[in-house]
C-alpha cells in the first residue's frame, strides 16, 4: 500500500510553454503533499505545501506565479511550471503524508528538461 | 529552526565491509527522523524512520540506524555491503508532523 504516482516521468518543453506534473495518491488520501526540487548533485529542496483545498504554502524564494500548485482533491495535487525557461530545467519530486501511520511516500520524479 | 548535516559527500566502500553514513540534525523540539535511498533518476525509497521508542532502528535492505538525542546523531549503518547498494542517501528531518528537510545527500559507492 500506500503509491504516489507522479506523472510524467520525463518531459522536454520549449522556452516560454507551462508544463504540468501530476501527483497522485492511489490507495490513501492525502490532505498534505509536498513539491520538491532536486538539481543534479544536489540535495531535494521542498518548494511548496501543498494543502487539500486551500492556497498552497511556498517556500521563500520560491515564485508561487510561476510554480502554481492546486489540490483539488485528496488524492491528486497538481504542480505547472508555467512560462518554462531553461533554468527551470531539474528534477521535480512529489511526496504525500498519510494521516495517523505517519508516513510520507514519494514519487518517483518528473525530470523536466526546457529547451 | 531544523536542519540536517550529512557530514560525508562521498563514501568509498568495498563489498562487504561495513559502512556509516552519518547525520546530525539540529531542531530545538522533538524530531522525527528518516533515511531514504535514491537511485538514479528516481524517487525517494524510505529505508527507515525513527518516530519514538527504541533509539535502534532497523529498516530493509540490512540497513540500521541509532538516534542518539544527547549528539542529536542518527547514522545509518550497514555490517557488510553489495554493489547494489551504490546510490545517494539522504537523510531527513521532520517535526511536529509537519514537512520534512532534507540532507545534502551522501553519495555511496561499493567497489567490487
Amino acid at each position: 500500500g500506500a503509491v504516489v504516482s507522479q506523472h510524467p516521468s520525463w518531459v522536454i518543453c520549449k522556452s516560454g510553454t507551462s508544463v504540468k506534473i501530476e501527483c497522485r495518491s492511489l490507495d490513501f488520501q492525502a490532505t498534505t503533499m509536498f513539491w520538491y526540487r532536486q538539481f543534479p548533485k544536489q540535495s531535494l529542496m521542498l518548494m511548496a505545501t501543498s494543502n487539500e483545498g486551500s492556497k498552497a504554502t511556498y517556500e521563500q524564494g520560491v515564485e508561487k506565479d510561476k510554480f502554481l500548485i492546486n489540490h483539488a482533491s485528496l488524492t491528486l495535487s497538481t504542480l505547472t511550471v508555467t512560462s518554462a525557461h531553461p533554468e527551470d530545467s531539474s528534477f521535480y519530486i512529489c511526496s504525500a503524508r498519510r494521516d495517523g501511520n505517519y508516513g510520507y511516500t514519494f514519487g518517483s520524479g518528473t525530470r523536466l528538461t526546457v529547451v | 529552526a531544523q536542519s540536517v548535516t550529512q557530514l560525508d559527500s562521498q563514501v568509498p566502500v568495498f563489498e562487504e565491509a561495513p559502512v556509516e553514513l552519518r547525520c546530525n540534525y539540529s531542531s530545538s523540539v522533538s524530531v522525527y527522523l528518516f533515511w531514504y535511498v535514491q537511485y538514479p533518476n528516481q524517487g525517494l525509497q524510505l529505508l527507515l524512520k525513527y518516530l519514538s521508542g527504541s533509539t535502534l532502528v532497523k529498516g530493509i535492505n540490512g540497513f540500521e540506524a541509532e538516534f542518539n538525542k544527547s549528539q542529536t546523531s542518527f547514522h545509518l549503518r550497514k555490517p557488510s555491503v553489495h554493489i547494489s547498494d551504490t546510490a545517494e542517501y539522504f537523510c531527513a528531518v521532520s517535526y511536529n508532523n509537519n514537512d520534512m528537510r532534507f540532507g545534502a545527500g551522501t553519495r555511496l559507492t561499493v567497489k567490487p
